[in-house]
């Protein structure tokens, strides 16, 4: 069974530029949530979809948005790329449907993401 | 204010050696509580999930241990291999919450010397 996919791995953008990153979560799962990890804060959510939907959002600018397809695959989008959004960027997927107390998370290997 | 704290902040011991990790948090109310181990550049990997009726959970080298009570956690790694150079992550789900509404520590860095 394949993992969580993330593409592309590695990307490097100018200030001002918009990027979209993807991500095809495992056959079957229908969340997907994403994070932003530097080495400052450490993982911060970004917001949560289910079956298309977003389900929770984080304290992240409107430059950041996502949405999800009716495959389940995700993608994020950032627009006027800043210094600060240099990161790296994960997607996770689960299977559950509601709150899960022992619902694992599987995430990607991450795109990393250079603004310069 | 829901929070997760982590301690240390960096360790480093010899390969063989055990060693313990601390997770204290205060979510509430608590859910489950979650231990990664993430390589560096690479995405997390879970090592353990426990609820609160759990006491401690293991997988292989690894043994996790809660006291909801006291609302802390500790990860015990046993006789340490230098593959186990990583930074772990400790995760808190409050009730009812999914994936979106996860707390996560800043890690604690380990780095297991020859």
């Amino acid at each position: 069974k394949a993992g969580v996919t993330q593409t592309p791995r590695y990307l490097i953008k100018t200030r001002g530029q918009q990027v979209t990153l993807s991500c095809s979560p495992i056959s079957g799962h229908r969340s997907v949530s994403w994070y932003q990890q530097t080495p400052g804060q450490g993982l911060q959510f970004l917001f949560e979809y289910f079956s298309e939907t977003q389900r929770n959002k984080g304290n992240f600018p409107g430059r950041f948005s996502g949405r999800q397809f009716s495959n389940s695959r995700s993608e994020m989008n950032v627009s006027t790329l800043e210094l600060g959004d240099s990161a790296l960027y994960l997607c996770a997927s689960s299977s559950e449907s509601t709150g899960g107390a022992n619902t694992e998370a599987f995430f990607g290997q991450g795109t990393r993401l250079t603004v310069v | 204010k829901n929070q997760v704290e982590q301690s240390p902040q960096s360790l480093i011991i010899l390969e063989g050696k055990n060693c313990t990790l601390q997770c204290n948090y205060t979510v509430s109310p608590f859910s489950n509580l979650r231990w990664y181990k993430q390589d560096t550049g690479r995405g997390p990997v879970s090592l353990t999930i426990m609820t609160f009726s759990e006491n401690t959970k293991s997988n292989g080298r690894y043994t996790a241990t809660l006291d909801a009570d006291t609302k802390q956690s500790s990860l015990h790694i046993t006789a340490s291999q230098l593959s186990d150079s990583a930074s772990y992550i400790c995760v808190v789900g409050g009730r009812g919450s999914t994936l979106g509404r996860l707390y996560f520590g800043r890690g604690t860095q380990l780095t297991v010397w020859p």
